[in-house]
């Protein structure tokens, strides 16, 4: 069975400053893919990025970069001098494939980022 | 030009009644989902259907019934409806079963 764990369950910080949030992970798949969604208050779920289980080369794109380690499950995300904008709750989420078959993403419990003005 | 849509956007509705919610992509896809997000914002798979093939149903009641008329639709059948179904839906769709999943809207269910 998969489990993602997200630990913060809220962060509030002021605008400008640099946030992580993170994510541990447990699988006993080979083979899997982790996620970053964004649910704004508006409510859609904005896919961010995705990782495979063979690729840990760190990500950045814009003010937004990501640490996937393997050595200790985690694919923490970090937001540079954020912005009002950023304030959402944000989701990391897990998918393995052992059987062949697509068996959803199971996904953190969220954390919700407060960008303060 | 709306990737992965639902309808209707909010249903609210009595206890004991029979819903239905409806989603369609037009990325071409192969598999689609439905999730349900709870009112801690925890969000778990129910469904999901590859070619028209249903590959995974978790532990959701049977009043629950997904039904694919084609590839891009995947509509979401609810009987009887429950206080405790109250909740947000979202239709999902990924190019393949270990695609990046494209969520739509969602659909805002309340039962009173």
């Amino acid at each position: 069975a998969q489990k993602v764990t997200q630990a913060q369950t809220e962060i509030s910080v002021v605008e400008k400053e640099d946030v992580t949030l993170d994510c541990v992970y447990e699988t006993r798949d080979t083979t899997y893919y982790l996620f970053w969604y964004k649910q704004p208050p508006s409510g859609e779920l904005v896919f961010l990025i995705r990782r495979n289980s063979f690729d840990e080369q760190n990500e950045i794109s814009g003010r937004y970069s990501w640490n996937f380690q393997k050595s200790t499950s985690s694919f923490n995300f970090t937001i540079t001098a954020s912005q009002v904008v950023d304030s959402a709750v944000y989701f990391c989420a897990l998918s393995a494939y052992s059987g062949g078959g697509a068996d959803g993403l199971t996904f953190g419990k969220g954390t919700h980022l407060i960008i303060q003005p | 030009d709306t990737a992965v849509s639902q309808t209707p956007k909010y249903l609210v509705t009595q206890m004991g009644n029979d819903k239905s919610i409806k989603c369609e992509q037009n990325l071409g896809h192969d598999t689609m989902y439905w999730y349900k997000q709870d009112s801690k914002k925890f969000l778990k798979i129910m469904f999901s259907y590859n070619n028209k093939e249903l590959i995974i149903n978790e532990t959701v009641p049977n009043r629950f019934s997904p039904k694919s008329p084609d590839k891009a639709h995947l509509n979401l059948h609810i009987n009887s409806l429950e206080l405790g179904d109250s909740a947000v839906y979202f239709c999902a769709s990924s190019p393949d079963s270990r695609g990046t999943q494209y969520f739509g809207p969602g659909t805002r269910l309340t039962v009173l």
